[in-house]
């Protein structure tokens, strides 16, 4: 099975730069996904990581170690608009085509 | 394109009622999922399908149904709604599908099973 950790919480303020990180255990590991979610909205895609390292995209970077079963978002130049819930998720290298969520970070970006 | 689409937005239903979420992709994706989303928490995954004719399990599967009959409609039926059904559900749809692949999420169906 799967299971995934991060911190249910975080707060920053304005401009500020937060990182939120997560743990994985699985049973076949393929790669690590984020995803934001603002209240009452749908999730949307961020990033992922297959391989270690970093991946950039824009204010957005994530970074992943395989060998230790962790990665982190990394949000930069912090806006109000940032303040949502962020998803780690992780696909399976079992054949079985499903990804499995954290329970998600909630982020409160204060001015 | 209107990507994914969910219907309806709301519902209420007593127990023991069953009844019908619809989702439907414009994005000729072959693989669509179901979710559902619990206060505070994660999407935990209910059923998928990879293709026309071909749906699995996901994590949490009991109580309801899927079936996939064209490539762009992927109903899930609650056969008997119970309380504990009462959540957010998200259908998503990607090309190909996980694991590598970035899902597409419906607006979301909220369900309260009274």
């Amino acid at each position: 099975g799967q299971s995934l950790e991060q911190p249910s919480e975080v707060t920053a303020v304005e401009g500020a730069i937060v990182q939120i990180n997560c743990t994985y255990q699985t049973s076949g590991f393929y790669g690590l996904s984020w995803y934001q979610q603002h209240d009452g909205g749908a999730p949307t895609f961020l990033s992922y990581n297959a391989l270690d390292g970093l991946e950039e995209t824009g204010r957005f970077s994530s970074f992943l170690s395989r060998s230790d079963s962790y990665g982190y978002l990394l949000l930069q130049e912090l806006q109000m608009k940032d303040s949502a819930s962020y998803f780690c998720a992780v696909g399976e290298d079992t054949g079985r085509r499903a990804l499995t969520f954290g329970s998600g970070t909630r982020l409160q970006v204060q001015p | 394109n209107a990507g994914v689409t969910q219907t309806p937005k709301f519902q209420v239903l007593k127990t023991g009622q069953s009844m019908t979420l619809q989702c439907a992709q414009d994005m000729n994706h072959e693989y669509m999922s179901w979710y559902r989303q619990d206060p505070g928490m994660g999407l935990r995954l209910i059923h998928y399908s990879v293709g026309a004719g071909i749906t699995d399990q996901g994590e949490v599967p009991n109580g309801y149904n899927v079936s996939r009959s064209t490539t762009e409609d992927f109903p899930l039926r609650l056969l008997s709604a119970a309380p504990s059904q009462t959540s957010v559900y998200f259908c998503a749809s990607s090309s190909t599908g996980p694991p590598g692949e970035t899902q597409y999420f419906g607006p979301g169906t909220r369900l309260l099973v009274l």
